[in-house]
């Protein structure tokens, strides 16, 4: 069963904060994403990765950075979050030959 | 402007009936078109998929129609259980690993 691991899972800051959320997977799979979740809009993609190293910008990148520090690790960081940022975020993983995305659990942010 | 279009936004059946979900997108070179199902709390997973070389996919239950010339299809859910109650997105790609673009989701109700 493919894994992917997000913390936290709830996150609540200040407008300013930093914050960073991060994506575990075990799936050996060398894509790696990051979509937020809002309600209206659905699911965007924010940045992924093809690799340790590799760094793509996706549909709604403005206010995010990411850094993908080995097959397994997949970083979102936020460095002066805004309130516009509150949303639910997934972390996906996917094999370049089958395309399935396998997303994690989720972590939603709030900030106030 | 959304690329993937997803008809209607909510959509309740009874037990037994068929649910039928719409989704059209406006890339023509789109070639992937997977469904995605998500229950409340968790992250979404691929529940079944279609190529653009293909008119019709069938999974058990799970049906997708393709319409290439028309840029729609549709996922049927036949004999509808209350179990299927989720919201299902429509998606669509180019090239896998550029990460798929989502539709805003069709939230399903089954009652008995």
């Amino acid at each position: 069963e493919a894994a992917v691991t997000q913390s936290p899972r709830n996150k609540v800051t200040v407008t300013g904060g930093n914050v960073t959320l991060s994506c575990r997977q075990t799936n050996s799979h060398n894509y790696m994403y990051w979509y937020r979740q809002d309600t209206g809009h659905g699911l965007r993609l924010i940045h992924y990765s093809y690799g340790a190293g590799n760094l793509q910008i996706g549909d709604v990148p403005d206010g995010y950075k990411a850094t993908r520090t080995t097959q397994e690790d997949f970083f979102l960081l936020l460095e002066l979050a805004s309130p516009s940022q509150t949303s639910l975020y997934f972390c996906a993983s996917s094999e370049r030959t089958t395309g399935q995305l396998y997303f994690g659990e989720g972590s939603k942010l709030t900030v106030l | 402007q959304q690329q993937v279009r997803q008809s209607p936004q909510s959509l309740t059946v009874w037990e037994g009936e068929t649910a039928i979900l719409n989704c059209s997108y406006e890339d023509s070179t789109f070639n992937y078109f997977p469904w995605y199902q998500q229950f409340p709390g968790e992250g979404p997973a691929l529940l079944i998929s279609i190529s653009s070389v293909s008119d019709k996919k069938e999974d058990g239950r799970f049906t997708i129609f393709f319409n290439k010339r028309e840029k729609k299809l549709s996922l049927h859910i036949t004999d509808s259980q209350p179990g299927d109650s989720a919201t299902y997105f429509c998606a669509a790609s180019l090239n896998y690993a550029q990460g798929l673009t989502f539709g805003l989701g069709t939230r399903v109700s089954v009652f008995p």
